[in-house]
């Protein structure tokens, strides 16, 4: 079975852009987290989506946003880039969510200039 | 303070010795707690998952849990190069969903 893809790998911005990163989760899995990891703060958790609804939410701020679709693909969006959004994003799939284990994707790697 | 505190290292240790990595934790709501393996630009693999107090035993690695003194150990014996990575440990509550609280993360390195 296939892992969790992350696409880009890379991304390089420059402040004040936007970026959207995407993730397909495992096959048959319907929850999806973001999670940004920096050197300063490690592994930070963004937000949950399960059946399309974010279920869950981190403590960043509205310039960070996502969506998941029907087929349970997800996106996040970044907006208004700064300096601070460099960073490791990785998503994370599992069949419910709750405590079933959670299975990471590569991450994509974003380099705000 | 951060909830769950973790050393970040670095340790180094030579091939063949017993590795010792913890984790403290300050929200008594935990009840869920794991260990990852990351290597260089690769993403988090899970290790060990272990529910509320006890221990788990699995290969060459053994996970602890002690809620009582909100602490969580991660032992790997016979220690290869390969397992040369930094470890995080994660915890979550019952009602946060899939929301992992990660420590620091600790890298380690195994000297053949």
């Amino acid at each position: 079975k296939a892992g969790v893809t992350q696409t880009p790998r890379y991304l390089i911005k420059t402040r004040g852009q936007q970026v959207t990163l995407s993730c397909s989760p495992i096959s048959g899995h319907r929850s999806v987290s973001w999670y940004q990891q920096t050197p300063g703060q490690g592994l930070q958790f963004l937000f949950e989506y399960f059946s399309e609804t974010q279920r869950n939410k981190g403590n960043f701020p509205g310039r960070f946003s996502g969506r998941q679709f029907s087929n349970s693909r997800s996106e996040m969006n970044v907006s208004t880039l700064e300096l601070g959004d460099s960073a490791l994003y990785l998503c994370a799939s599992s069949l419910r969510g709750l405590a079933d284990t959670q299975y990471f994707g590569p991450g994509t790697r974003l380099t705000v200039l | 303070q951060k909830e769950v505190e973790q050393d970040p290292g670095p340790l180094s240790v030579p091939e063949g010795a017993i590795v010792s990595l913890n984790c403290t934790y300050s929200n008594s709501a935990f009840q869920y707690f794991m260990w990852y393996r990351q290597y260089s630009r690769k993403g988090p693999e899970l290790l060990m998952y272990t529910y509320s107090s006890g221990n788990k035993e699995d290969g060459r690695f053994t996970a602890q849990v002690d809620k009582s003194s909100k602490y969580i150990s991660l032992f790997i014996r016979d220690s290869q190069p390969s397992d040369s990575a930094t470890y995080l440990c994660a915890m979550s509550e019952v009602t946060s969903g899939s929301r992992l609280t990660f420590g620091e993360g600790t890298q380690l390195t195994v000297n053949p």
